[in-house]
């Protein structure tokens, strides 16, 4: 079946530092991926996503490209700020409205 | 415009009781989706129901467990006799028509119900 794994947390940055979270999946065929956010006391909110292989999807500095011969989604940004602590998951879709998401990583940045 | 409404946002339930939690979908979204956050662990579809019909409970328990979206009113998750392993927490997510991917569904903050 359909599964994602990501990076465990908690991951705690300095203002300005470099995030990397990574995320692999395993899926037949080719799923599109996202990456959403969750900022405390709200819902999940798509960030970015791509639907094919090589695509690079990006939003708000955070950037992620699609590669099928590593299965990964790998969330970036280069210098992060105090408002970007939040909790991160990676999740897929077979284009259908059943997502898969990975188990989430939580990111505070220190001012 | 008001987003996903959960309510409420935490839940806390002794062994054997009845937890009920509601979700208001977006005005005007008639697709309702129930997942589940077990700890340590990723967002688990349940549930997918339209109004007065439910499509597609492919992941929801055979037992204890059953949800509904009525004609009027929000979608509501009945977990029956809960025991300690219901404790997780329950997302919500709604959309005008039936999604086909993950930026057609909108998510509402979760409730958190822990079984003691």
């Amino acid at each position: 079946g359909n599964s994602v794994t990501q990076m465990e947390g908690p991951v705690t940055l300095s203002e300005e530092a470099f995030l990397t979270i990574n995320c692999t999946y395993t899926a037949t065929g080719y799923p599109s991926l996202f990456w959403y956010v969750q900022y405390p006391g709200e819902g999940l909110q798509l960030l970015l996503k791509a639907t094919k292989a090589d695509d690079k999807g990006s939003n708000k500095g955070f950037e992620a490209t699609y590669r099928k011969e590593t299965t990964s989604f790998h969330l970036e940004k280069g210098s992060v700020q105090v408002s970007d602590s939040a909790v991160y998951f990676c999740a897929l879709s077979r284009r259908d409205y059943k997502l898969s998401f990975g188990a989430g990583t939580t990111v505070t940045v220190r001012a | 415009n008001a987003g996903v409404m959960q309510n409420p946002r935490h839940l806390v339930r002794r062994r054997g009781q009845e937890a009920r939690l509601r979700c208001s979908p977006m005005k005007g979204h008639s697709h309702v989706y129930w997942y589940r956050q077990l700890p340590e662990e990723g967002l688990k579809f349940m549930v997918y129901l339209q109004k007065e019909n439910i499509i597609d409970e492919s992941g929801m328990p055979k037992e204890r467990f059953s949800a509904e979206f009525p004609k009027e009113g929000p979608s509501i998750l009945r977990i029956q006799q809960v025991v300690r392993g219901d404790s997780a927490a329950y997302f919500c997510a709604s959309s005008p028509l039936r999604a086909g991917g993950a930026d057609e569904q909108f998510f509402g903050p979760g409730t958190r119900l822990t079984v003691l």
